[in-house]
């Protein structure tokens, strides 16, 4: 597609359910991130794909978070029994390349916005 | 470890104006890559512009160009001729090595008619 596409846009849901947040990145972009935004901060890395392997997961804040990617391509964060304060928007971004001795700039697409009541 | 600073959370400019957001961060590399993203109200981030740090030439993008000071570990924005649809938040960010953005906190643009 022309640009990062993510879905839904907005995802209230009750403390304690599972959330599935969906990612479509550029076409061809081997190279997938999640990032979380909490009110009024900056963005938090959470996890790296690189083709369907998740090197680094780093970010994640718990175990009940995960990450998949199939094909190369589009990539699911899961959020299990969630809390309040998972509440934020969740960004996801592309990049061709990444790592080694050159990295290609890093696009992203609007983001889901997620409420945990 | 990376850390990212902008030391203005708000900022506000005159139409047409010239306005410079400051950003500052902290690493032991020497090559690494920094950022400036804006995100309107629609919470898309838009690249902005892109700097290679072993590039001594500054970037430039149309009405936006960055003064890259390596030694002062500095990477200001300088925004010409401001326009009404420059208002948004903008961040700075830090990559190198890892392939996470390491973001500051932003800075909120106002643009005055």
């Amino acid at each position: 597609g022309a640009g990062v596409s993510q879905s839904p846009s907005n995802k209230v849901t009750e403390k304690g359910k599972d959330v599935e947040l969906r990612c479509d990145p550029i076409s061809g972009h081997t190279a997938l991130y999640w990032y979380r935004q909490s009110l009024g901060q900056g963005l938090e890395f959470l996890i790296y794909f690189q083709g369907n392997s998740a090197p680094d997961k780093s970010g994640l804040p718990s175990d009940r978070f995960s990450a998949e990617r199939t094909g190369g391509s589009v990539s699911t964060l899961t959020i299990q029994r969630t809390q309040q304060e998972d509440s934020a928007v969740y960004l996801c971004a592309s990049s061709k390349v990444s790592g080694g001795t050159y990295t290609d700039t890093q696009y992203f697409g609007p983001g889901t916005r997620l409420t945990v009541l | 470890a990376q850390t990212v600073t902008q030391s203005q959370p708000e900022m506000s400019v005159q139409e047409a104006e010239t306005v410079t957001l400051s950003c500052t961060y902290d690493t032991s590399e020497s090559d690494y890559y920094l950022f400036w993203y804006k995100q309107p109200p629609s919470r898309q981030m838009i690249l902005v512009i892109r700097q290679e740090a072993y590039k001594q030439q500054n970037a430039t993008e149309n009405r936006f160009s960055v003064n890259f000071q390596k030694a002062a570990k500095s990477f200001s924005l300088k925004i010409s001729d401001s326009q009404l649809g420059d208002a948004a938040m903008y961040f700075c960010a830090y990559l190198a090595g890892a392939n996470n953005l390491f973001f500051g906190t932003g800075t909120r643009l106002t643009v005055i008619p």
